[in-house]
């Protein structure tokens, strides 16, 4: 099946810094990614929708300000946590949606972030 | 509104025994159906899908969903549970192209004793 890679998959960090999670599609083209939130022991949460080469629509909520989304090529999206605060702390998770009749998400494996 | 439920917040079977999860969904017209599965601390594994044709989807890692109409359900099944099957699993209405997010339900978590 499809895979798609996340990296970092842990990071911990100051409060006040940045950090970029990398989202990639490793062996198809995703034009679509998606980035979700994951608190313990519930389901995932969708920040945003992420289209190579446009800007990335957020979900109610969410500040686009705060989670900045670049979607720079049909392999990679990038979610940067600016100025994170432990509040941010979180399982952050990636999808790519393959295009055609039968659209399908394949999940990264997770990006656990933990703010200090 | 499209919505997925899934009754059960958890379920415990003994290695061996089959195993059903249950799903059930709302939406307008004929949906897309999947069941993911994640590990602890890992990402969500695809098992299978549904997006038309036979009601009876086989998946990987010897599972197997129903789709009925009727009942608005997709539930999902094992005839016989490993340890290795303990997890959190998580049924979604899918987005046909064009169409509307993904939806996943609340999620199952399977305790699978020895």
């Amino acid at each position: 099946g499809a895979v798609v890679s996340q990296h970092p998959s842990w990071v911990i960090c100051k409060s006040g810094t940045s950090v970029k999670i990398e989202c990639r599609s490793l062996d198809f083209q995703a034009t679509t990614m998606f980035w979700y939130r994951q608190f313990p022991k519930q389901s995932l949460m969708l920040m945003a929708t992420s289209n190579e080469g446009s800007k990335a629509t957020y979900e109610q909520g969410v500040e686009k300000d705060k989670f900045l989304i670049n979607h720079a090529s049909l392999t990679l999206s990038t979610l940067t946590v600016t100025s994170a605060h432990p509040e941010d702390s979180s399982f952050y998770i990636c999808s790519a949606a393959t295009s055609g009749a039968e659209e399908t998400q394949y999940f990264g494996p997770g990006t656990r972030l933990l703010v200090l | 509104a499209q919505s997925v439920t899934q009754p059960d917040i958890h379920i415990t079977v003994s290695e061996g025994a089959s195993l059903e999860l249950r799903c059930n969904y709302s939406y307008g017209a004929t949906p897309y159906l999947f069941w993911y599965v994640q590990s602890p601390g890992q990402g969500l594994q695809l098992l299978l899908k549904y997006f038309s044709g036979d009601t009876l989807v086989q998946g990987i890692k010897g599972f197997e969903a129903e789709f009925k109409r009727s009942q608005s359900s997709f539930n999902l099944r094992k005839p016989s549970v490993h340890w290795s099957d303990a997890a959190e699993y998580f049924c979604a209405v899918g987005a046909p192209p064009g169409g509307f997010k993904t939806i996943f339900g609340a999620g199952t978590r399977l305790f699978v004793k020895a």
